[in-house]
């Protein structure tokens, strides 16, 4: 069993329509989880992180972690276009910041 | 701006050859790492390194090591490349527990 399973996607849709990805974990030691954006030729950036459980919004994104259920997520509110990418959830903690990371999601919103 | 740089976007090498993959960062970070990234598989890593002449196998290390002589180089090294390293790699450096910087990758060929 893979430490984070993602779902494979891809996902495509319209414009403005509310967007979920979602994520499974099997360590729970670790304390941060992120998601990284990843456009097309180019390597990922963080988007966004939170530590332990709960939500955190930063505009139209919200990240949720539920630690009970090892389950990560992320919301997009209003997608647009240029939201249009490969999304990855991942985890880590440790002070050498290792992470792991899941299989990825392309995510394509159509105007 | 963080900058990670890796030294080729694009290579094609052939098999048995001995290639190298260089990584340099710009912001005296500790840590650095190298992934691989592969449809369905998402990034796994194959090595880190948490200081000059430091390094700690990943997930993924066979066929492969690493070299860190200065602290803002961290080199990839395929000793007799295979055509199952075909893949794209992406280098990586952090300070924190929850952020990475990726370089733009290179897209390995190997014939």
């Amino acid at each position: 069993q893979k430490e984070v399973e993602q779902d494979p996607g891809p996902l495509s849709v319209p414009e403005g329509a509310i967007v979920s990805l979602n994520c499974t974990y099997s360590n729970s030691a670790f304390q941060y989880f992120m998601w990284y954006r990843q456009y097309s030729r180019k390597g990922p950036e963080l988007l966004m992180y939170t530590y332990s459980s709960g939500n955190k919004e930063d505009g139209r994104f919200t990240a949720q972690v539920d630690k009970s259920s090892k389950y990560i997520s992320l919301f997009i509110r209003d997608s647009q276009p240029s939201d249009s990418a490969t999304y990855l959830c991942a985890y880590g903690g440790t002070s050498y910041g290792k992470l792991t990371f899941g299989q990825g999601t392309i995510l394509t919103v159509h105007p | 701006d963080v900058k990670v740089t890796q030294s080729s976007r694009y290579l094609v090498k052939r098999t048995g050859e001995k290639v190298f993959l260089e990584c340099v960062q710009d912001m005296d970070h500790e840590n650095m790492f190298w992934y691989r990234q592969d449809p369905g598989l998402g990034l796994r890593l194959i090595y880190f390194s948490y200081d000059v002449k430091m390094k700690e196998k990943g997930d993924i290390p066979e066929g492969y090591s690493v070299s860190r002589e200065k602290k803002e180089r961290f080199s990839l090294i395929l000793e007799s490349a295979s055509t199952n390293q075909t893949s794209m790699y992406l280098c990586a450096s952090s300070y924190r527990q929850f952020e990475a910087f990726f370089g733009q990758g290179t897209r390995l060929t190997v014939v």
